[in-house]
């Protein structure tokens, strides 16, 4: 089963940031919070992920509450191309193989507006 | 950024016939590979673990008979969906974890119809 849990959908304006919730209050001290997004027919793009700081790269932000028991994906202006639907799943991350599984949820269908 | 690559990205085959759905890590090598299955309008699910040079593991109601997994390297891991019938039908996916790093990567997916 998912680990996580997001809204269904999501509606944003374009030029708006949008801001996607996440719930992961069962999150183990050593995993790590992922987001990806998924456009039709793609593959999963990474995004962004995160331990317990905030962390911003080129395309999003990423806030993690002190109790690391939610997050928080932000695009900060949002564009047409943004709609996808975002994954937000908690993973362990070890060097040297292993057998963690990778489970998905059913994510949020992000829809961005002219 | 690090790349995995599908093959092929898409296929279309007679009901009864094998397909083999190759994922290659390009520019890292990946001790463990994940197979994933997703119809259309639902979420990716998990059908595989393999880790290269043992078998994989299966998720409950995967049958391992017919969706063949080899991960024979560290580049590359391959699923043979065997006897495929239209019920097959699906866009699978691989993802990559690097063995270096940790960091998971995903293909760009692979489109099965069966007529």
């Amino acid at each position: 089963d998912a680990k996580t849990t997001q809204p269904t959908s999501m509606d944003c304006a374009e030029g708006r940031a949008a801001n996607l919730p996440c719930n992961h209050s069962t999150i183990s001290g050593n995993e790590y919070v992922y987001w990806y997004r998924q456009i039709h027919s793609q593959g999963p793009q990474y995004i962004i992920h995160g331990l317990k700081n905030n962390e911003t790269n080129e395309m999003a932000s990423l806030i993690i509450t002190e109790d690391r028991k939610s997050s928080t994906l932000i695009l900060p202006h949002a564009t047409l191309r943004d709609t996808a639907v975002y994954y937000c799943i908690v993973r362990v991350v070890s060097s040297g193989g292993s057998n963690y599984k990778l489970t998905f949820g059913k994510g949020t269908l992000l829809t961005v507006n002219p | 950024g690090a790349v995995v690559s599908q093959h092929p990205s898409w296929v279309i085959c007679k009901s009864g016939t094998s397909v083999k759905i190759e994922c290659r890590s390009l520019d890292f090598q990946a001790t463990t590979m994940f197979w994933y299955r997703q119809f259309p309008k639902q979420s990716l699910m998990l059908m595989a673990t393999s880790n290269e040079g043992s078998k994989a593991t299966y998720e409950q109601g995967v049958e391992k008979d017919k969706f063949l997994i080899n991960h024979a390297s560290l580049t590359l891991s391959t699923l043979t969906v065997t006897s495929a019938h239209p019920e097959d039908s699906s866009f699978y996916i691989c993802s990559a974890e690097a063995a270096r790093t940790g960091e998971l990567f995903f293909g760009e997916g692979s489109r099965l119809t069966v007529l």
